[in-house]
């Protein structure tokens, strides 16, 4: 019930098409949701993150989609582009227990 | 501010030895976790100290142990490591005061590699 289901493990989009990452949870006590992005040798940098009180959050190309009901979320990366290859992780985490819950990743790949 | 700082970034050890790593916290913050990446399996969470105390731990074996010090940086050891112990291991800070997001901030993580 603490894991988070993230897919695809890979994907290789073409420069200026929309990039999709789903990721799928269980416990209904997670209340805050972030996204996270790893280049090579560094660590992950918060991109993106929302709260279940909202279905959409958006900065800039990078879109959050939250639906509480099936209990999913996604990134949408809009025009990507070939800077955006990396590895996104989500996170599930509950207020109160500073724990964060991550996915396995998906490592992005923008071809130019 | 200086980010979240790790050291060595990368250390090859050999099956037996033990090993400890260090993290330095944004200045301010009080948390400290600790995690163990690995191809395919993610972020794997080993601990996470808060004002000197272990506040929650992950699912690992007793060989993994951690401490943070009154100035909140964090060591993590593992003894008698084993070749499974590769991986990056990567240290993030956060306020954690109750008021600000729990946003966790990660250093580059030290690269451990057992032979």
């Amino acid at each position: 019930q603490q894991q988070v289901k993230q897919s695809p493990q890979s994907l290789i989009v073409q420069k200026g098409g929309i990039s999709i990452i789903n990721c799928a949870y269980e416990n209904t006590a997670f209340d805050y949701f972030p996204w996270y992005q790893q280049f090579p040798g560094k660590g992950p940098a918060l991109l993106i993150a929302i709260r279940p009180d909202v279905s959409e959050k958006k900065e800039g190309r990078f879109t959050i989609s939250f639906n509480k009901s099936a209990k999913q979320f996604s990134l949408h990366i809009m025009d990507s582009q070939p800077g955006d290859s990396a590895t996104y992780f989500c996170a599930a985490v509950t207020s109160g227990t500073y724990k964060y819950i991550f996915g396995t990743g998906t490592r992005l790949k923008v071809l130019a | 501010k200086a980010g979240v700082t790790q050291t060595p970034r990368y250390l090859i050890k050999t099956r037996g030895q033990q090993v400890t790593l260090s993290c330095s916290p944004i200045s301010g913050h009080r948390s400290v976790s600790w995690y163990q990446q690995t191809p395919g399996q993610g972020l794997q969470f080993l601990f996470e100290y808060f004002s000197e105390t272990q506040r929650n731990k992950g699912n690992f074996p007793g060989r993994f142990s951690g401490r943070q010090f009154s100035n909140s940086r964090s060591e993590m050891n593992v003894s008698t490591l084993e070749l499974g112990d590769s991986a990056l291991y990567l240290c993030a800070s956060s306020l954690n005061d109750g008021v600000a997001k729990n946003i966790q901030y990660f250093g580059a993580g030290t690269r451990l590699s057992v032979l």
